[in-house]
């Protein structure tokens, strides 16, 4: 089955800088990757997904580049602000023998914005 | 915009109780998900439903838990026996497609003394 990897587990950076996380993924034959945000106490919030047949796909200050030959895909945020400080989870779908895709997480990366 | 919703908010129960986790996923959707997070930890996938029926469980999903959808509109998690390693927090996600984005409820924290 899928697993997905991603660093660093934490990150910190000066509010206004860039950021930058990390993620691989093991199956080929994995073809949407989307990107959450968790912020304490509340469930996964979808901030950006890419699918297999794009390279990069941006929205405002967030992008996310894909390299399916590297299996690997990152999330960039510029111009950080305090309320981009959340915990981050890449993630891929599964295709499996089901009818409904599954996602698999990353562990996770937290990231704090420094005023 | 539609959203997920999860009741309760937090549960707590005793070892060796059953427990019914309720989620309303988005109305038009069709693909409905439980997945768990177990503190500090990454969310794991628990089972995958469609068109009434458990479409994939994982490892996790043992004879334990079930799954049901009661009526049109609820989706619901039930523990049967609760162990203290369930103690977590319990999501369910709904998608339109199988292949589509999955929306995630703000979750279920269960404490399992």
């Amino acid at each position: 089955g899928e697993n997905v990897e991603q660093h660093p587990s934490t990150l910190s950076v000066q509010e206004g800088d860039s950021a930058v996380i990390k993620c691989t993924y093991s199956d080929s034959a994995s073809n949407y990757f989307p990107w959450y945000k968790q912020e304490l106490g509340k469930g996964p919030q979808l901030i950006i997904d890419i699918r297999s047949n794009v390279g990069e796909k941006k929205d405002q200050r967030i992008a996310v580049t894909l390299n399916k030959t590297a299996k690997h895909f990152s999330l960039h945020i510029t111009e950080t602000q305090p309320e981009d400080s959340a915990v981050y989870f890449c993630a891929a779908n599964d295709p499996g023998y089901s009818s409904a895709s599954k996602i698999i997480f990353g562990s996770g990366t937290r990231l704090s914005i420094r005023p | 915009e539609p959203e997920v919703t999860q009741t309760p908010s937090h549960q707590v129960t005793q070892m060796g109780q059953e427990v019914i986790l309720r989620c309303v996923p988005i109305s038009n959707h069709l693909y409905f998900y439980w997945y768990r997070q177990i503190l500090g930890q990454k969310v794991e996938f628990l089972v995958s439903f469609y068109n009434n029926e458990i479409s994939e469980k994982s490892e996790i999903f043992d004879d334990q838990f079930s799954v049901e959808r009661p009526d049109g509109s609820n989706f619901t998690l039930k523990i049967r026996s609760t162990k203290l390693e369930d103690s977590a927090m319990y999501f369910c996600a709904s998608s339109e497609e199988a292949t589509d984005t999955q929306y995630f409820g703000p979750g279920t924290r269960l404490t399992v003394l």
